[in-house]
């Protein structure tokens, strides 16, 4: 089955704790995507990468890492979650070419952070 | 499951009616601007799409307008259902700014049996 999913679902941490929560697709889609979701300000993107060692940041980049070292996996980093980071994040994913505007993203299931 | 938050833009509509759901956008060097879905508990899911030199497009049950005039994108949904309740986000595409997506905050639509 074509999808996103991200690890873990769930997540209750401390401040300065250092986290990654995992993302895959088994698409081969080049372009992938992290966003955060919270009330009132609906889906803002944090890094996107148009393929393999390509990473740019998005709207929200402080405080997140991000790597891709291979075509299927986007994992994001929190070196030192805040309280602030506290939110729904999701993963996507799109076959963009690059030049393209196409851009139809495929969306993971979600991981709800809580950082006390 | 997961929820988007609750302080959005509601629409109720009753079973059967049309609903009508309304978006204003940023950014008139946006090229592409797409309609998702998002059900409790789910990520966001594409519905339908259009691209800037279209004003009209039609899909099952739904039709996206696009108002370049006014930066204006509406769906419309025909012959709504129980199953078409869900938070409904449009967002707009830059091909060139790295075909980043920017969102809009979203609306409830919320069908009555």
């Amino acid at each position: 089955e074509a999808q996103v999913t991200q690890n873990p679902r769930y997540l209750i941490t401390v401040t300065g704790k250092k986290l990654t929560v995992t993302c895959s697709q088994n698409m081969n889609h080049e372009y992938m995507s992290w966003y955060r979701q919270d009330p009132g300000l609906g889906l803002r993107q944090i890094y996107y990468s148009m393929n393999v060692e390509v990473t740019d940041k998005g709207d929200v980049p402080e405080g997140y890492k991000v790597s891709r070292k291979e075509k299927r996996n986007f994992p994001l980093i929190l070196e030192s979650p805040s309280p602030n980071q506290t939110s729904l994040y999701f993963c996507a994913s799109s076959p963009t070419i690059a030049g393209s505007s196409y851009n139809e993203q495929f969306f993971g299931p979600g991981t709800r952070l809580t950082v006390l | 499951g997961e929820s988007v938050g609750l302080h959005l833009p509601t629409l109720s509509v009753q079973e059967g009616d049309n609903s009508i759901i309304n978006c204003a956008y940023s950014n008139s060097a946006s090229d592409y601007f797409i309609w998702y879905k998002q059900e409790s508990g789910k990520g966001p899911q594409f519905i339908i799409d259009i691209r800037s030199n279209m004003d009209k497009r039609q899909g099952q049950r739904v039709t996206v307008l696009l108002n370049k005039t006014v930066k204006h994108l509406s769906l419309q949904i025909a012959a709504t259902q129980p199953g078409d309740s869900a938070v409904y986000f449009c967002a707009e595409n830059n091909a060139n700014a790295g075909n980043m997506l920017t969102f809009g905050g979203g609306t409830r639509l919320m069908v009555k049996p």
